[in-house]
């Protein structure tokens, strides 16, 4: 099973600021990776998929890169609505596992 | 528009049974694979079943195995999720989800299943 791992846990943020969240697999998932959004009492979202395609409806400030093992999330200018959790998910083979998530807080 | 809408979460005693519905419109459900994702209280997501398009293919996690059944109902656009002997750490919102790609493009508002005696 390929284990994902996200760095920070938590990530404190002020409204306009640039954030990087980071994803790291156990083993080379090419581009097979996605980012999703949940915000409290909400389900999951999709943002990425192929590691930098943003999903229908999300805004530019979203963008994904990476590829093999290291991937990263980039917010460009941090919205107020954008205060969540991320969780990325590697679909390239067997369980379609997720990493624990990293918080984005306010500052 | 694509919707997924989960039922028949609630409260069941350890060792009990109960049965998740995922009612699906908006597309042609069956073309898709589907699967069957929770989230215990203040933790992550966790897959736990899987099944393709026409029902004939599906899978589990270890942790559901021999437990948990999934199936699906095409002519009525509806997906199932049969729990049995529940356990205490079965507790969690079951979310539906549709799988296109290998990711999961969209996701039900979920249904909190609660074990406990």
């Amino acid at each position: 099973e390929i284990v994902m791992t996200q760095s920070p846990a938590i990530l404190s943020a002020s409204p306009g600021d640039r954030v990087t969240l980071s994803c790291r697999a156990s083993q080379s998932v090419s581009s097979s990776l996605a980012w999703y959004q949940q915000k409290p009492g909400q389900a999951p979202r999709l943002l990425i998929y192929g590691a930098s395609t943003r999903a229908t409806g999300i805004p530019a400030r979203f963008s994904g890169s990476g590829s093999g093992t290291e991937f990263t999330l980039t917010i460009s200018s941090l919205q107020s609505e954008d205060y969540a959790v991320y969780y990325c998910q590697q679909y390239i083979e067997g369980p379609k596992t997720f990493g624990q998530g990293t918080k984005v807080e306010i500052k | 528009e694509v919707q997924l809408v989960e039922s028949g979460g609630g409260l069941v005693q350890p060792g009990g049974s109960l049965r998740l519905s995922c009612a699906a419109s908006g597309f042609t459900f069956a073309g898709y694979w589907m699967r069957w994702v929770r989230q215990a209280p203040g933790k992550g997501l966790e897959w736990v079943l899987r099944i393709n398009n026409d029902g004939s293919s599906t899978a589990y996690a270890d942790s559901v195995k021999g437990r948990f059944t999934i199936s699906r109902d095409n002519a009525k656009n509806t997906l199932y999720l049969q729990m049995n002997s529940l356990r205490v750490e079965d507790t969690a919102v079951y979310y539906c989800a549709r799988e296109f790609n290998g990711y999961f493009d969209s996701w039900g508002q979920g249904t909190l299943v609660t074990v406990s005696s």
